[in-house]
């Protein structure tokens, strides 16, 4: 089956700064990945996603970028804010995974004001 | 319009109970997925209902586990006999079509096992 790798585990910066977290994943079949922030005690929230069909895709602040090729997606958050800290998941599905996200470990921003 | 809601927001058992957590889907989302979040395991996949297709039900742990689907619309997610490391938040989403694109999360059960 699929699986996701997601680095760093944990992202300190300063406001105003961006971040970039990386996710690779193993099936080279799958052809959906998105995004999920999660704040302390609350529900994952789709912020962004990507079919396979695009290499980049942009919505204001964040930005989501696929290489198919070397399997990796990454997320970029430009001008970040202190309430931009979370929890960020990535996930993939597609192929072998049809239909069911495959969740990275996550990783922990935080944004210092 | 409403999101994805799930009952009850708490739950605490005794180990060795059977509990029964819901899950009522956005109207109109034909696809609805169970997963686990836990701390050592990150979230997990448990079970696909798409439409009036059987069931990918991959995901789940042991025989314990099982969830029904009633009228394309709520589903229940049972744990038989349920175990200390059955602990978690049990999350729910759903999504419009096929694919697993754009799947939309209920704020979890978070179930106790004492």
């Amino acid at each position: 089956g699929e699986n996701v790798e997601q680095h760093p585990s944990t992202l300190s910066v300063q406001e105003g700064d961006s971040a970039v977290i990386k996710c690779t994943y193993s099936d080279s079949a799958s052809n959906y990945f998105p995004w999920y922030k999660q704040e302390l005690g609350k529900r994952p929230q789709l912020i962004i996603d990507i079919r396979s069909n695009v290499g980049e895709k942009k919505d204001q602040r964040i930005a989501v970028t696929l290489n198919k090729t070397a399997k990796h997606f990454s997320l970029h958050i430009t001008e970040t804010q202190p309430e931009d800290s979370a929890v960020y998941f990535c996930a993939a599905s597609g192929g072998t995974s049809y239909g069911k996200l495959t969740f990275g470990q996550g990783t922990i921003l935080t944004v210092h004001p | 319009g409403a999101g994805v809601s799930q009952s009850p927001s708490n739950k605490v058992t005794e180990k060795g109970k059977d509990v029964e957590l819901r899950c009522d889907p956005i109207s109109g989302h034909t696809a609805l997925y169970w997963y686990r979040q836990s701390l050592g395991q990150g979230l997990e996949f448990l079970i696909y209902f798409q439409g009036n297709s059987a069931p990918d039900k991959s995901g789940l742990p042991s025989d314990r586990f099982s969830a029904e689907r009633t009228g394309g619309s709520v589903s229940t997610l049972t744990i038989q006999r349920t175990q200390q490391e059955d602990s978690a938040v049990y999350l729910c989403a759903s999504s419009r079509g096929q694919g697993g694109y754009e799947q939309y999360f209920g704020p979890g059960t978070r179930l106790t096992v004492t």
